[in-house]
Order: structure tokens, then sequence, then C-alpha cells
């Protein structure tokens, strides 16, 4: 069973950067074929899509987001990570890491989640 | 950009009750459209995918349908523990992903 834990600072100071790694155990990122995604959800407010990464390297992001955000990927350590510049109180959320169905058009199996708050 | 809209936003109803949630899309989607379950504090669960292929284990009581502009989700005799947060969640080939604002049910 793929399992996915995300790793994060949890509290993280206005116009820092914010950087999350997502372990992923009982899958191998670079066996292929599938999007390494996350996803944010703000305190009360629906999910939204932040981008994804193939064990290629090639990223795609939300263009709401993409001026700040950068995904990586570790295939030695089989992780892979995100990085969000600038950050304000507007990015406080539970971030997700999740791994992509084999057609790349939902998300089949998440990580629980982690809180990033962002404060002075 | 493409705009979900799902509804209600929430709905009360008893251990028994066919419950629909609908999404709809602001402009033709084919079946790109899945659907999930969220329990507070956790992560979301795939149920539904390509509008109305259910996940492999997930229970025969949930069902999706439509295509184009309007989706629908059905739990056909609601159980204990289908109390959460349901949402609907499209994709697009640029590629862009965006979920609904998600619907809440709870007991009535």
């Amino acid at each position: 069973q793929v399992q996915l834990q995300e790793s994060a600072p949890g509290l993280v100071k206005p116009s820092q950067t914010l950087a999350l790694t997502c372990a992923v155990s009982g899958a191998s990122i670079s066996s292929g074929g599938y999007a390494w995604n996350w996803i944010r959800q703000a305190p009360g407010k629906e999910l939204e899509w932040i981008g994804s990464i193939h064990d290629w390297g090639n990223t795609d992001y939300n263009p709401s987001l993409r001026s700040r955000v950068t995904i990586s990927v570790d295939k030695t350590r089989n992780q892979f990570s995100l990085k969000m510049t600038s950050v304000t109180v507007a990015d406080t959320a539970v971030y997700f890491c999740a791994r992509g169905s084999t057609s790349w058009r939902s998300f089949e199996f998440w990580g629980q989640g982690t809180l990033v708050t962002v404060s002075s | 950009d493409i705009q979900m809209t799902q509804s209600p936003s929430s709905l009360s109803a008893s251990v028994g009750d066919r419950v629909t949630i609908t999404c709809q899309a602001s402009q033709d989607i084919g079946n790109y459209l899945s659907w999930y379950q969220q329990k507070p504090g956790k992560a979301p669960k795939l149920l539904i995918s390509d509008a109305s292929v259910l996940k492999r284990g997930a229970p025969s009581r949930f069902s999706g349908r439509g295509s184009g502009t309007v989706f629908t989700f059905t739990i056909s005799g609601l159980q204990s523990e289908d109390f959460a947060t349901y949402y609907c969640q499209h994709y697009s080939s640029l590629p862009m992903y965006t979920f609904g604002q998600g619907t809440n049910v709870d007991v009535k």
C-alpha cells in the first residue's frame, strides 16, 4: 500500500520561505507513471491544488501560485518537496502530498496532512 | 478558467436516507470529474473517478453520474460512517485541478 508522509516546520514567519517534504513508502517514485502532487486546504476552506512533479522531473503548477512555488524530487530518498517563497498569512493551511491516479485525473493516495501556520 | 459549483453547501440527513450532491461546471468537461470524502482532521479519500467509476474497495452505495456540465454524486442508504464533507474535483489537460466548495453531510 502506498503511503505518504509530510514533514514541515509548523510555523513560518511572513515573507519567509516555506519548505515541505513528502516521504513515499510502498512505491518507488522512480518506477514512473504517476504525478506526485501538493494540495492545500486553508482553515474551513476547500482544497487547492498547488502543483505536481513527475519522475522525469517535469513540473506543473497552479497559475495562481506559479511565481512562488517550486516542486522537486529526490529519487534516491524516494521523496519530493515543495518550496513556497514570500509567504503571507493567507498561506496558512493544511498541506497534503498526494499521488495521482494512473490516468492522472484524480488523487488516489494522500498523506495525512500537516498544518503550516504563517505568523510573526 | 473552468469554475466548479457544488451544491448544496450542507445538508442534514438520517441513516438510511438517499443523499444527492450536484457539481456543475462552467463549461463542458466531458467526464473528467472525481468525488472525494473528507472527515475532520483527515485527508480526502477518493471514491469516484471519471464521473462514475467507483474506486476499488469503496462501498457500492456510493455512485456518480453525469457528463458535460452537470454531475451528481449519490449515497444510496446513508450509513453512520458517511457523515463527512464531500468534494467534487475537475481535471483539465493544462493540467489544472479544481475542487468544488464542498458539501457537509451531517445528522438530521
